[in-house]
């Protein structure tokens, strides 16, 4: 199985920050990677597909890059809704699997 | 508007068996390839299987976990998606989540539902 890994586990930040997220895959996924954020209590939304596509209706502060082992999701100016847990996901084979997850808290 | 609502969790116990299902609305639930993801308290996702459309042949595929134990089925008539659980473990216990995966341009979970819970105790 592919082996998705988040750093940080947990980061603090501020309103209007810049905020960089990395997943690294044992094994390259190409360009399948997604990324999603997770409110507690609520479903995952997808935020990022296929590396660097932006799902409809997510805001543009979000981009993701990166291809083989290596990806990154910022968020160019943290804002209020954006706190939570973000996973990264790999669909490059079966079976699907995660990172661990980064909390992102306000500071 | 895409909808895929899950029902059918509750609380059992080790071994016994449940069936969840996920009504879809708002595409075409028969051209869809659709999967499961879990979520333990406290934990993070985890995969637990795919069925493809049965133009696509209709295959599954499961997590180890799981595999042996689960079964995904669809009833395109209905626009249901079923997860057939048996030999249920504590471990099992999580919200499941019902998801669609469009296919398009890529491979991703793009729609989830609200999830159900099931809690495995003895």
């Amino acid at each position: 199985d592919i082996q998705m890994t988040q750093s940080p586990s947990s980061l603090s930040a501020s309103v209007g920050d810049r905020v960089t997220i990395t997943c690294r895959a044992s094994h390259s996924v190409s360009t399948y990677l997604n990324w999603y954020h997770q409110n507690p209590g609520k479903a995952p939304k997808l935020l990022i597909y296929a590396a660097s596509s932006l799902q409809s209706g997510v805001p543009s502060r979000f981009s993701g890059s990166g291809s083989g082992t290596d990806f990154t999701l910022t968020i160019s100016s943290l804002q209020p809704e954006d706190f939570g847990t973000y996973y990264c996901q790999q669909s490059y084979e079966i079976p699907y699997t995660f990172g661990q997850g980064t909390k992102l808290e306000i500071k | 508007e895409v909808q895929v609502v899950e029902s059918g969790g509750d609380l059992i116990k080790p071994g016994e068996s449940l069936r969840l299902s996920c009504a879809a609305s708002g595409f075409t639930f028969s051209n869809a390839w659709m999967n499961w993801v879990r979520q333990a308290p406290g934990k993070g996702l985890e995969w637990v299987g795919r069925i493809k459309s049965k133009t696509d042949g209709g295959t599954t595929d499961y997590a180890a976990p799981v595999k042996g134990r689960f079964t995904i089925s669809r009833d395109d008539s209905k626009n249901t998606l079923y997860l057939q659980m048996n030999s249920l473990k504590t471990e099992d216990t999580a919200v499941y989540y019902c998801t669609t995966d469009p296919r398009i341009g890529g491979r991703y979970f793009q729609h989830w539902g609200q999830g159900t819970l099931i809690t495995v105790s003895p």
